[in-house]
């Protein structure tokens, strides 16, 4: 089955710099990579997904970048607001109708020091 | 839209006792999902659900926990006997099957078992 990996597990950045979170997966088959954030007493929300027919994709002030050759993904984040502080979820999946199902990683804690 | 409905917000309860957690999915999603949230093993998906049929049951921990999808518009997940190794943050989420793989998650459900 598919495993997703996500490095580093906390990550502090002063406001106004960017942050960059990565993850990697295991199965090669997987083409959906959604990332997830989650606020203090909240259930995870999705901020931004990319799909394996396309190497990056931006909203704003968050992108994500997919390498499918070495297998990971990351979440770019650029001038950082201490509202962007949560912990963020990477997952992956094969996309096959109704009974695909994500596979996430653990989080990582982001800090935005003011 | 309401969203993704879960109650209890908070159970404590005493090893040995059943637990009884419910989901309101949002309505017209017909995929339904139940995960346990811990800092050891971060977010493990125990069940899902496609048209009210449980799909994938491989990572509910062992025969004391059960999942239920009587009607399309509710879900229980019960444990019993409950142990304290269950405490963590349990979620649903639901989504539309065939669509974009987005899901919503509730609020989650904090459980203690003392």
């Amino acid at each position: 089955g598919e495993n997703v990996e996500q490095h580093p597990s906390t990550l502090s950045v002063q406001e106004g710099d960017s942050a960059v979170i990565k993850c990697t997966y295991s199965d090669s088959a997987s083409n959906y990579f959604p990332w997830y954030k989650q606020e203090l007493g909240k259930g995870p929300q999705l901020i931004i997904d990319i799909r394996s027919n396309v190497g990056e994709k931006k909203d704003q002030r968050i992108a994500v970048t997919l390498n499918k050759t070495a297998k990971h993904f990351s979440l770019h984040i650029t001038e950082t607001q201490p509202e962007d502080s949560a912990v963020y979820f990477c997952a992956a999946t094969r996309l096959s109708g109704a009974n695909s199902k994500l596979t996430f990683g653990k989080g990582i804690t982001l800090s935005v020091r003011p | 839209d309401a969203g993704v409905i879960q109650s209890p917000r908070h159970e404590v309860t005493e090893m040995g006792q059943e637990v009884t957690l419910r989901c309101k999915p949002i309505s017209g999603h017909n995929s339904l999902f139940w995960y346990r949230q811990t800092m050891m093993r971060g977010l493990e998906l125990l069940i899902y659900f496609n048209n009210n049929v449980p799909i994938d049951d491989s990572g509910m921990p062992e025969d004391r926990f059960s999942a239920k999808m009587p009607n399309a518009s509710f879900s229980t997940l019960k444990i019993q006997p409950s142990e304290p190794r269950d405490s963590a943050v349990y979620f649903c989420a639901s989504r539309v099957s065939g669509g974009l793989d987005t899901q919503y998650f509730g609020p989650g459900t904090r459980l203690t078992v003392l």
